[in-house]
């Protein structure tokens, strides 16, 4: 199974509201990424998440902030978005982070989030 | 700096025709090649990886690639395209060994016409 799940699948929010984005696997995998993605382009890579503990953080603002309670569960609570920060949110998971560039990125289905 | 090229921003091809997908890398050590499709909405799929070993691999849903390190380049294959074949398809390579972070190329729209 190299299933990573998502929720909600759709999210459609306000600029003042909060919301958060769950993302979830049962792999054993140690390690969990954020990625955001607008249309017709690449992921791009937000955050990383290695044992728990938050490894990588690529300058994202403080309007996205991403939390690891346990070793399958991945969040990422959002609050006063801007409209530019509609687009794809996807979660993957792999089996570790470091030392080995080949671990396999397994990515979920995604949140389509639309601010208004 | 570590890159991902593709060439073809979009390609449009017959069913049952040949594909095949450009990707083209800048990577100083050893890569790591993935390609990875993506239908409409969807989220990322793998479709077939390199590590090492034999340069040309294969995947699921028919499709293979080969590794051509003179070329820096992997490119993805399949003898004949079926038309839930398309969606966008996107190669990374695995970035520095400490990150685990993806280097994506650009993306290639494929298009399938009847």
């Amino acid at each position: 199974d190299t299933e990573v799940t998502q929720t909600p699948k759709h999210l459609v929010m306000g600029m003042t509201n909060k919301k958060s984005l769950k993302c979830e696997q049962h792999m054993g995998h140690r390690a969990m990424y954020w990625y955001k993605q607008k249309a017709k382009k690449p992921p791009e890579l937000m955050f990383v998440y290695s044992y728990e503990k938050l490894s990588i953080n690529e300058s994202v603002p403080s309007r996205f902030s991403p939390e690891c309670p346990n070793s399958s569960l991945l969040n990422l609570h959002l609050h006063a978005l801007q409209p530019e920060d509609s687009a794809l949110y996807l979660c993957a998971s792999s089996l570790r982070q470091a030392t080995l560039a080949k671990n396999i990125q397994y990515f979920g289905a995604g949140t389509r989030l639309s601010v208004l | 700096a570590q890159s991902v090229t593709q060439p073809d921003i979009h390609i449009t091809v017959s069913e049952g025709a040949s594909l095949e997908l450009r990707c083209n890398y800048s990577y100083g050590a050893t890569p790591y090649l993935f390609w990875y499709v993506q239908s409409p909405g969807q989220g990322l799929q793998l479709l077939l990886k390199y590590f090492s070993g034999d340069t040309l691999v294969q995947g699921i849903k028919g499709f293979e690639a080969e590794f051509k390190r003179s070329q820096s380049s992997f490119n993805l294959r399949k003898p004949s395209v079926h038309w839930s074949d398309a969606a966008e398809y996107f190669c990374a390579v695995g970035g520095s060994s400490n990150t685990g972070k993806l280097i994506f190329g650009q993306g290639t729209t494929l298009q399938v016409k009847p």
